[in-house]
C-alpha cells in the first residue's frame, strides 16, 4: 500500500525548534520529488519546500527560508523538516506530499502532523 | 509569485445538479494546474493534473478545462460526496501556490 506518514509535530513555544518526520512506503521514494505543505487552523494549503529525489534541488516559500531546512534519508525512506526560529504563525497542520512524475501534481499525502506554537 | 483567485468562495448546490468552479490565475501558467479535493480532517486528494487529465481513480464526473489564465473544474452530477473544498494549485514558477479554495456545500 501507498503510504506517507508524518510524526513530529506538537506544541512548541515561540523561537524554538522542531523535526518533522514523514515515513514513506509502497513506492519507490528514493526518485520521487518530495514536498512539504501546511494549513494553518481554518485557512488553505501552503507549500512549503520541495526536495528531489538525490537532494540536488531544494526550495522554500519565502517565509520560511533560512527557518526551515528539508532533508532525506533514502535508505530509511524518510523525509525530514527541520524547523528552527519558530513563529506562532508557523503553526499548522504540516502534510508530505510526493510529486507524480515528472515533477507533476501532489498525488500522494500523508495524513498530516500538528504543530502549534505558542507560549 | 502567481497569485490564483478561485470563485465563488462558496457555491450552494443540490446533488444531482452540475458544479462548475472557477480558477483565474495572475499570469499565464499554460497548463501547469492542478485541482484538490479536501474534506473535514482528511489530506488533499488529487482529482485533475495538467488542467485536464483525471488522476487515477477519479470518477468521470469530474472534468477540468483551460489554459493560459482561466481554469475550470466541472462536476456533472453532484454526489453526496462531493461536497468538499476544492483547490487549484499552479506549479509554472516558484513558488508553487495555490487558490483560497471554493467550499461546495449542500443547499
Amino acid at each position: 500500500e501507498v503510504q506517507l506518514l508524518e510524526s513530529g509535530g506538537g506544541l512548541v513555544q515561540p523561537g524554538g525548534s522542531l523535526r518533522l518526520s514523514c515515513a514513506a512506503s509502497g513506492f519507490t521514494f528514493g526518485i520521487s520529488v518530495m514536498n512539504w505543505v501546511r494549513q494553518a487552523p481554518g485557512k488553505g494549503l501552503e507549500w512549503v519546500s520541495v526536495i528531489d529525489g538525490g537532494s540536488n534541488y531544494v526550495n522554500y516559500v519565502d517565509s520560511v527560508k533560512g527557518r526551515f531546512t528539508v532533508s532525506r534519508d533514502n535508505s530509511q525512506n524518510t523525509l525530514f523538516l527541520q524547523m528552527s526560529s519558530l513563529r506562532v504563525e508557523d503553526t499548522a497542520v504540516y502534510y508530505c506530499a510526493s510529486r507524480g512524475p515528472n515533477w507533476g501534481a501532489f498525488d500522494i499525502w500523508g495524513q498530516g502532523t500538528a504543530v502549534t506554537v505558542s507560549s | 509569485e502567481i497569485v490564483l483567485t478561485q470563485s465563488p468562495a462558496t457555491l450552494s448546490l443540490s446533488p444531482g445538479e452540475r458544479g462548475t468552479l472557477s480558477c483565474r490565475a495572475s499570469q499565464n501558467i499554460n497548463t501547469a494546474l492542478a485541482w484538490y479535493q479536501q474534506k473535514p480532517g482528511q489530506a488533499p486528494r488529487l482529482l485533475i493534473d495538467v488542467a485536464s487529465n483525471r488522476a487515477t481513480g477519479i470518477p468521470a464526473r469530474f472534468s477540468g478545462s483551460g489554459s493560459g489564465t482561466d481554469f475550470t473544474l466541472t462536476i456533472s452530477s453532484l454526489e453526496p460526496e462531493d461536497f468538499a473544498v476544492y483547490y487549484c494549485q499552479q506549479r509554472s514558477d516558484w513558488p508553487i501556490t495555490f487558490g483560497q479554495g471554493t467550499r461546495l456545500e449542500i443547499k
